[in-house]
């Protein structure tokens, strides 16, 4: 089973439009989790940390369930910029030194 | 400050060739790690090192190595080139410890590698 996953999509959106990416991760001794961003042949980028109470920055909005092992992220009012492909990570163990990466959920924000 | 740097940007070898990817950080991390990216499967850690003189295996390690002389650089070498090590391979840094909770990765620009 692998550690964090993903609905890889791809996500077609208007711009203007509300979209969500769910990811789960099966190790309960994650600690800390984020998403990245990465755009086409790139390298990934930090979009933003997950804190357990949900975060929010700007148009985007990061939400933590530790019972469910559920990680998601929301962004509203699409624009073409967001077009990219994004990345669901934990980090294993309060002092954990191995990173696990989703497979991605690419989205395309439509004129 | 120049974060991550990777060279090659690309790479073609042949079968049984080696070669060493070079990572370099001025972060002062202690954290280092490579990983490599295919097509469906994600980011997939190879190797990494808590500091200099310690390194571990990740996921997938077989057929390269790492060393951590110093703490700015790790470098990955591919002992003997196969094409199921054709990838994009990314090498990222960040703290460990205490900060390790609050901090995130930071990765380098990926070199490209084709193994024929």
């Amino acid at each position: 089973r692998k550690e964090v996953e993903q609905d890889p999509g791809p996500f077609n959106v208007p711009e203007g439009a509300t979209v969500a990416f769910n990811c789960t991760y099966s190790n309960s001794a994650s600690q800390s989790f984020f998403w990245y961003r990465q755009d086409c042949r790139k390298e990934p980028k930090l979009l933003m940390s997950v804190y357990s109470s949900g975060n929010e920055d700007g148009r985007f909005t990061a939400q933590l369930n530790r019972a469910s092992q559920y990680i998601s992220l929301l962004i509203r009012d699409s624009k073409l910029s967001d077009s990219a492909t994004y990345l669901c990570v934990v980090r294993i163990g309060f002092y954990g030194n191995q990173f696990y990466f989703g497979t991605g959920t690419s989205l395309t924000v439509i004129p | 400050n120049a974060g991550v740097t990777q060279t090659p940007k690309f790479q073609v070898l042949k079968t049984g060739q080696s070669m060493t990817l070079q990572c370099a950080q001025d972060m002062n991390h202690e954290y280092m790690s490579w990983y490599r990216q295919d097509p469906g499967m994600g980011l997939r850690l190879i190797h990494y090192s808590v500091g200099a003189g310690i390194t571990d295996q990740g996921e997938v390690p077989n057929g390269y190595n790492v060393s951590r002389s110093t703490t700015e650089d790790f470098p990955l070498r591919l002992l003997s080139a196969a094409p199921s090590q054709t990838s994009v391979y990314f090498c990222a840094s960040s703290y460990s410890g205490y900060r390790a909770s609050t901090d995130t990765q930071y990765f380098g620009p990926g070199t490209r590698l084709t193994v024929l």
